[in-house]
């Protein structure tokens, strides 16, 4: 079984460019989560979805920071104008609903974003 | 107050020596899981091992244990017989809630390990 695909792997762009990250969750996951991770800490919640729609996207810099993920499947960050302290780690994982409560999150590789 | 405590510095394990990573939580949720993820130098993010709030034993999972001392609020992970495979960070994790709708999870710093042939 396929995991959670992440593109591209490595990223560079100059301060104010905008840049898009690409993330196909594993088959039949309902959630999807966008995490940050800054070098040397562990990742932050950006933005979760359940299906088509974000449940929690408290910690998702609204005036540069956008997503979506139409038709539940696959997902797309976008940051416009990006800043120098965007360069982290960009990772996405997902879910799938349980009755247990555990819900496992599976990751995927990340996109290393570095901005110039 | 940081929800996930982990302090040691870079860690050193001889090869097929055990070796625990320490973590401390804080949280005032009764319902709660603890997690603990490898990330090797590829980046990516491997489940190892989960503890239930209400769960009566340690969990295991292969090499991989889990000191759970709900009184201490501390969740170590413990890893024997080690490979140099498992050089990596390694990163606890908590999600509060349990029996509610939220699943975000919060993590720690980490901390990085490095078996010695």
């Amino acid at each position: 079984e396929a995991g959670v695909v992440q593109s591209p792997r490595y990223k560079i762009i100059e301060k104010k460019q905008p840049v898009a990250f690409w993330c196909n969750p594993i088959s039949g996951h309902n959630t999807l989560y966008w995490y940050r991770q800054n070098l040397g800490q562990g990742p932050e919640l950006l933005i979760r979805y359940e299906n088509e729609e974000a449940v929690d996207d408290s910690q998702l810099p609204k005036d540069r920071f956008s997503a979506e993920r139409l038709k539940g499947v696959d997902s797309t960050l976008k940051i416009q104008p990006a800043e120098l302290g965007d360069s982290a780690v960009y990772l996405c994982a997902s879910s799938l609903v349980a009755l247990a409560g555990v819900r496992e999150q599976f990751f995927g590789p990340g996109t290393r974003l570095t901005v110039l | 107050a940081q929800k996930i405590t982990q302090t040691q510095p870079g860690m050193f394990v001889q090869e097929k020596e055990a070796v625990t990573l320490d973590c401390t939580y804080d949280t005032s949720d009764p319902s709660y899981g603890l997690f603990w993820y490898k990330q090797p130098s590829s980046g990516e993010m491997i489940f190892l091992i989960y503890q239930g709030s209400y769960d009566q034993q340690n969990a295991t999972e292969g090499r991989y244990s889990l000191n759970f001392q709900k009184a201490r609020k501390s969740a170590n992970l413990v890893i024997s017989a080690s490979q140099l495979g498992d050089s990596a960070m390694y990163f606890c994790a908590m999600r509060e809630d349990l029996t509610g709708a939220n699943s975000k999870l919060t993590f720690g710093k980490g901390i990085t390990l490095s078996v010695r042939p």
